[in-house]
C-alpha cells in the first residue's frame, strides 16, 4: 500500500528559486492537505483541497500555491523561496473532511532548506 | 482560536516505566482529539483518537488516552515503556466543523535502558 507519497524527500533551494513539492495518494481520498512543521512547533496547515478543482487557504498560505487537477495529485509550489520557508512539509489526505474527527493519513515528509 | 498545549517538550523514562504525555486544549466546545506519533525521518502515524462515546480510548502499541472534559485534557499513557516507543508525539484537535487539525508543539519521548 503506497498511501500518500511525497517527492522529493530532501531539497536545498537558493533564495529566490522556485520549486514544486509533489504529492500523490492512491486511496481515492477526496480531501488533501499540506502542512509544514517547524522545529519545536506543531504542524500548521498551508492549503487544503476538498476535491479536484477546489482548493482553499489554511493558516499559513503566504508564499505558496497549490492546484488540484486530479483526485490523486496535490502539488505545492513555492515561489521565490525565502529562508523562512525552511521546514518539513507534509502532505496528507482523508476520505472525508475534517470537522467530524475523521482520520487523515500523512506522507513521510519533504525536508526543504532555503539558503 | 483553538490551541493545544503539550506539557514538556522532552520526556525521559526508563524502559518498563509508565509513560505519561500531557495534552490540554482550549475550547468551550469539546473538539475531536488525536494523538499522532512520528518516528525519526518518518511521517505522522495515528496512535488513537476520540470522537464520541467512551472517554478512555485504546490505540496501537499499547497506548491509551482519556478524554476529561472538566479538565480539557487528553493525556496519553502506556503502562510499560519499550525502547521502540522513542519518538515524537503530537496531540492534535479537530475543532468541530473546521477543515484542519490544530497541533500541539510535540513531546519528544526518550526511553532509557
Amino acid at each position: 500500500n503506497a498511501g500518500v507519497t511525497q517527492t522529493p524527500k530532501f531539497r536545498i533551494l537558493k533564495i529566490g528559486q522556485s520549486m514544486t513539492l509533489q504529492c500523490t495518494q492512491d486511496m481515492n481520498h477526496n480531501y488533501m492537505y499540506w502542512y509544514r512543521q517547524d522545529p519545536g512547533m506543531g504542524l500548521k496547515l498551508i492549503y487544503y483541497s476538498v476535491g479536484a478543482g477546489i482548493t482553499d487557504k489554511g493558516e499559513v498560505p503566504n508564499g505558496y500555491n497549490v492546484s488540484r487537477s486530479t483526485t490523486e495529485d496535490f502539488p505545492l509550489r513555492l515561489e521565490l523561496a525565502a529562508p523562512s520557508q525552511t521546514s518539513v512539509y507534509f502532505c496528507a489526505s482523508s476520505l472525508f473532511g475534517q470537522g467530524m474527527g475523521n482520520t487523515i493519513y500523512f506522507g513521510e515528509g519533504s525536508w526543504l532548506t532555503v539558503v | 482560536a483553538q490551541s493545544v498545549t503539550q506539557l514538556g517538550s522532552h520526556v525521559s523514562v526508563s524502559e518498563g516505566a509508565l509513560v505519561l504525555l500531557r495534552c490540554n486544549y482550549s475550547s468551550s466546545v469539546p473538539p475531536y482529539l488525536f494523538w499522532y506519533v512520528q518516528y525519526p525521518n518518518q511521517g505522522l502515524q495515528l496512535l488513537l483518537k476520540y470522537t464520541t462515546g467512551a472517554t478512555l480510548v485504546k490505540g496501537i502499541n499499547g497506548f491509551e488516552a482519556e478524554f476529561k472534559k472538566s479538565e480539557t485534557s487528553f493525556h496519553l499513557t502506556k503502562p510499560s515503556a519499550h525502547m521502540s516507543d522513542a519518538a515524537e508525539y503530537f496531540c492534535a484537535v479537530n475543532p468541530q466543523g473546521a477543515q484542519k487539525l490544530v497541533f500541539g508543539q510535540g513531546t519528544r519521548l526518550t526511553i532509557n535502558p
